[in-house]
């Protein structure tokens, strides 16, 4: 029951251009929305959220865009930086927990 | 400014084995959350709580696992009689719980590998 889809497994962006990140959502009650970073061997790492009354949200190079009506979300990072290559989860909250999606793959190229 | 703390960091186990993983949270956070992540997969929730109450668990969370968090600070996970399919990274996570924004911290997780 994967209610939190990113259906694109990696992405991959010259240095300096802009990264998109899109996100998928089924479940109409999740609240917030937070974007995570993911180094190999390493925990996963906040890097931005938005709540569900918003539309967009921005924190210097990362901007969070929500399309409620679409059950949308995606992440703008620009520009793109080679220490930006990770893997990003998307994930929403219903009440107390976390839903993840499986990730994506960002590989930033010289 | 200490994180989340996770120990093992690494775990090989032979199947049948039982394995205890530790999870020490950030101090004044009063939730914390245990995950599993495996390979080209998100994390999966496995349990919560609250202080020491355990205030869900998922079915994903058989028999064999149980978790405590017994003076609602740090936290154990054990899995008994482990199978191959419990090879993965198990996270731990914490919250204040007077936060609405529901951010979590992640510890750097334990690897599990079941021979």
């Amino acid at each position: 029951d994967q209610q939190v889809k990113q259906n694109s497994p990696s992405l991959s962006v010259q240095e300096g251009r802009i990264s998109i990140l899109n996100c998928d959502y089924t479940n109409s009650m999740f609240d917030y929305f937070l974007w995570y970073k993911k180094y190999p061997a390493e925990g996963p790492t906040f890097l931005i959220s938005i709540s569900s009354i918003k539309d967009k949200n921005e924190d210097g190079r990362f901007t969070v865009f929500l399309n409620k009506s679409a059950k949308h979300l995606s992440l703008h990072i620009v520009p793109s930086q080679p220490g930006d290559s990770a893997v990003y989860f998307c994930a929403a909250s219903a009440p107390y927990k976390l839903s993840f999606g499986a990730g994506t793959t960002v590989t930033v190229r010289a | 400014d200490t994180g989340v703390s996770q120990d093992p960091r690494h775990k090989i186990t032979k199947r049948g084995q039982n394995v205890t993983f530790r999870c020490d949270p950030i101090s004044e956070h009063n939730r914390l959350y245990w995950y599993r992540q495996t390979l080209g997969q998100g994390p999966e929730f496995l349990t919560y709580f609250q202080n020491e109450a355990q205030l869900e668990k998922s079915r994903l969370l058989s028999d064999r696992f149980s978790a405590e968090r017994p003076k609602g600070s740090f936290s154990t996970l054990e899995i008994q009689r482990t199978e191959q399919g419990d090879s993965a990274m198990y996270l731990c996570a914490s919250r204040p719980g007077w936060e609405s924004n529901e951010k979590l911290f992640f510890g750097s997780g334990t690897q599990l590998s079941v021979l």
